[in-house]
């Protein structure tokens, strides 16, 4: 069964808006992922964040997570137009397998 | 230098043919996965190998075979193709398993017709 699920499932804002998208999970995690996919590519990982962890940065990238309420979110800040993608959060459940959302699909028009 | 590759990028072929999509990986990572991407792009590990070693098996029709000849190759071998089978499938690496962040191949899209 699907464990992550991201929210909304579709995003447009324009050049310079912040974007937040969440991702919700069922089961307690050792640590949750989010990676980036380019229409027709791979997917790219963009950060890690550990169980015991509440906040990571990189770069424009804003990771949080709330291991209580079962979710992250990951904030995209000034956006542009290269950051129009589809935007997974992956859960690693009890060591076995990573676990992959249905993803955001995130425009950004110019 | 691509970290991980796959061949090909396209296959079109008919149902009940045999396929094979090779993976390789250039970072020095211990495990490699296969994933199933379908048309609603939701993601889902079939097989995962460590050291040449089947580590996870995902429930995948046993028409899925995956092979290590070592540590940077693992291609996927598909008998008696479906048209379910239709999708696109990655390739990936990591080091050291769940806890680190994987590779993904560019993805070799499957069409069956």
């Amino acid at each position: 069964s699907q464990q992550g699920e991201e929210d909304p499932q579709a995003l447009s804002i324009q050049e310079g808006e912040n974007a937040t998208m969440n991702c919700s999970y069922k089961t307690s995690i050792n640590n949750l992922q989010w990676y980036r996919q380019n229409s027709g590519r791979g997917l790219v990982h963009l950060i890690l964040i550990r169980s015991n962890e509440r906040e990571k940065h990189s770069g424009r990238l804003r990771v949080t997570l709330d291991t209580s309420k079962k979710s992250s979110s990951l904030l995209i800040t000034a956006s542009r137009a290269a950051d129009t993608a589809s935007y997974f959060c992956a859960t690693d459940v009890a060591g076995t397998a990573l676990i992959f959302g249905k993803g955001t699909t995130l425009s950004v028009s110019s | 230098d691509t970290a991980v590759s796959q061949t090909p990028k396209y296959l079109v072929t008919q149902m009940g043919n045999d396929k094979s999509i090779k993976c390789e990986q250039n970072l020095g990572h211990d495990t490699m996965y296969w994933y199933k991407q379908d048309s609603k792009k939701f993601l889902k590990i079939m097989f995962s190998y460590n050291n040449k070693e089947l580590i996870i098996n995902e429930t995948v029709p046993n028409r899925f075979s995956p092979k290590s000849p070592d540590k940077a190759h693992l291609n996927l071998h598909i008998n008696s193709l479906e048209l379910g089978d239709s999708a696109v499938y990655f390739c990936a690496s990591s080091q050291g398993g769940l806890s680190y962040e994987q590779y993904f191949g560019p993805g070799t899209r499957l069409t069956v017709t």
